[in-house]
């Protein structure tokens, strides 16, 4: 089925360092999310972007709409421990239902 | 969590045997979605509602079924648990052109 690429898998940083992650796809999407997922927990919308190179921040997050429609980054800056997480891209298809097509997910590690 | 509930938290189960999630929301959405999380996979939807009655199929739907007969419940039923049904499964829900949030998911171990 439908998948989204994305990079890297994980990363190791020290705290206070910016963190840069992408999803790509094949496909063109409506919309793009990205998701934060602790330990034992769901994931958390961390940002929705609805228009092709729109740009939108969130305190130290920031995310854009890539102007293809087939791509996303999400940025974060000055990182500290709680960023620790699974970070995830989601792509939406269609209106409507949220037939959600979900990157691999990027695993963050801080060191302090 | 957006008022999710999932239950159980975590099920260990038999190979062969019925096994039958529940996620119960709050917030009176009209979608309803249910999720596996699998390493490598990231998330992949199982089925989907988009009202009392009204269900279809996602991505990897084979071996499952669901029925939503209120709007603040849709159950997830494996008929006959196997071993590659061993996941974390997750509810969503979502309003039309909304995000999904999501619960915090049920953990099921099939021997």
């Amino acid at each position: 089925g439908q998948q989204l690429n994305q990079s890297p898998q994980s990363m190791f940083i020290q705290e206070g360092e910016d963190v840069s992650m992408n999803c790509t796809s094949s496909s063109i999407f409506n919309t793009w999310l990205w998701y934060k997922q602790d330990p034992g927990e769901g994931p958390v919308l961390l940002i929705a972007l609805y228009k092709a190179g729109e740009l939108t921040s969130n305190g130290r997050l920031t995310a854009q709409f890539g102007i293809t429609r087939k791509d996303s980054f999400l940025n974060i800056s000055a990182s500290i421990p709680s960023d620790v997480g699974i970070y995830f891209c989601a792509g939406q298809l269609i209106q409507g239902a949220q037939k959600l097509v979900f990157g691999q997910g990027t695993r963050l590690t801080i060191n302090p | 969590d957006a008022g999710i509930t999932q239950s159980p938290r975590h099920k260990v189960t038999e190979t062969g045997t019925p096994v039958t999630l529940r996620c119960h929301q709050t917030e009176n959405h009209r979608y309803m979605y249910w999720y596996r999380q699998d390493p490598g996979h990231g998330l992949r939807l199982i089925h989907y509602s988009y009202g009392v009655k009204d269900t279809d199929k996602g991505e990897v739907s084979d071996g499952y079924s669901v029925s939503r007969s209120k709007t603040e419940d849709f159950l997830l039923t494996l008929e006959s648990a196997t071993s590659s049904q061993t996941s974390v499964y997750f509810c969503a829900i979502s309003e039309s052109n909304s995000p999904l949030h999501f619960g915090n998911g049920t953990r099921l171990t099939v021997t």
